[in-house]
């Protein structure tokens, strides 16, 4: 167990609902990442939020957005779904430690139909 | 940017044999950290090891082990004394030392243990 907890652990839509994923960090962690981990793109990074703002933005399309709430929560929201967007979606914590390791937690199954 | 290649998209090993799961990765910063992630079915996302780009020693952890060519761009993985329970996806991971950057992964080596 990572320490990182994230909700639901699937979720089934169709095609252009929209849906919240969310994301407890590790006890004391400020930085939040979120990936996609899809068959066609594997891992990619998406987005990382850091005490409440966003420090970066990775391959994250204009219909996800994301926050980071002040007690460190974070949510990432995705919006007119499409078939492609069936993937695996990961949240991962760190600390600003020696290594800054990054802890992830369990996946949230997103499928679309 | 920096790219992570791992050219072994399958690989099989007997089990208690040794296996080696290649990575090359490309950047121009002298200073990163590199990982190996293991996948199992459960789909968790599980830290094996780690090597500091600036750290000559190879990085060991029990039964993994990593032979890592800074040179040469490559960081394989040495699995000794295959198990069952080694069988899962392995991806070979980068990331800056700058703050806490993202992960960069590679597109990973589905590990079969034969018994």
């Amino acid at each position: 167990d990572s320490g990182v907890t994230q909700t639901p652990k699937h979720l089934i839509t169709a095609t252009g609902q929209r849906v919240t994923l969310r994301c407890s960090p590790r006890s004391g962690d400020l930085s939040v990442y979120w990936y996609q981990q899809s068959l066609d793109q594997g891992l990619q990074f998406l987005i990382q939020y850091y005490n409440g703002e966003e420090r970066a933005k990775g391959n994250i399309l204009e219909r996800f957005s994301a926050q980071q709430f002040p007690d460190l929560h974070s949510e990432l929201n995705l919006s007119s779904l499409e078939l492609g967007d069936s993937a695996l979606y990961f949240c991962a914590s760190s600390s600003m430690g020696v290594y800054n390791e990054q802890f992830f937690g369990p996946g949230t199954r997103l499928t679309v139909l | 940017a920096q790219t992570v290649t791992q050219s072994q998209p399958e690989m099989s090993v007997q089990e208690a044999e040794t296996v080696t799961l290649s990575c090359t990765y490309d950047t121009s910063e002298s200073d990163y950290y590199l990982f190996w992630y293991k996948q199992p079915p459960s789909r968790q996302m599980i830290l094996v090891i780690r090597q500091e780009a600036y750290k000559q020693q190879n990085a060991t952890e029990n039964r993994f082990s990593v032979n890592f060519q800074k040179a040469a761009k490559s960081f394989s993985l040495k699995i000794s004394d295959s198990q069952l329970g080694d069988a899962a996806m392995y991806f070979c991971a980068y990331r800056s030392v700058n703050r806490d950057d993202k992960i960069i992964f590679g597109k990973g080596t589905r590990l079969h243990i034969l018994p």
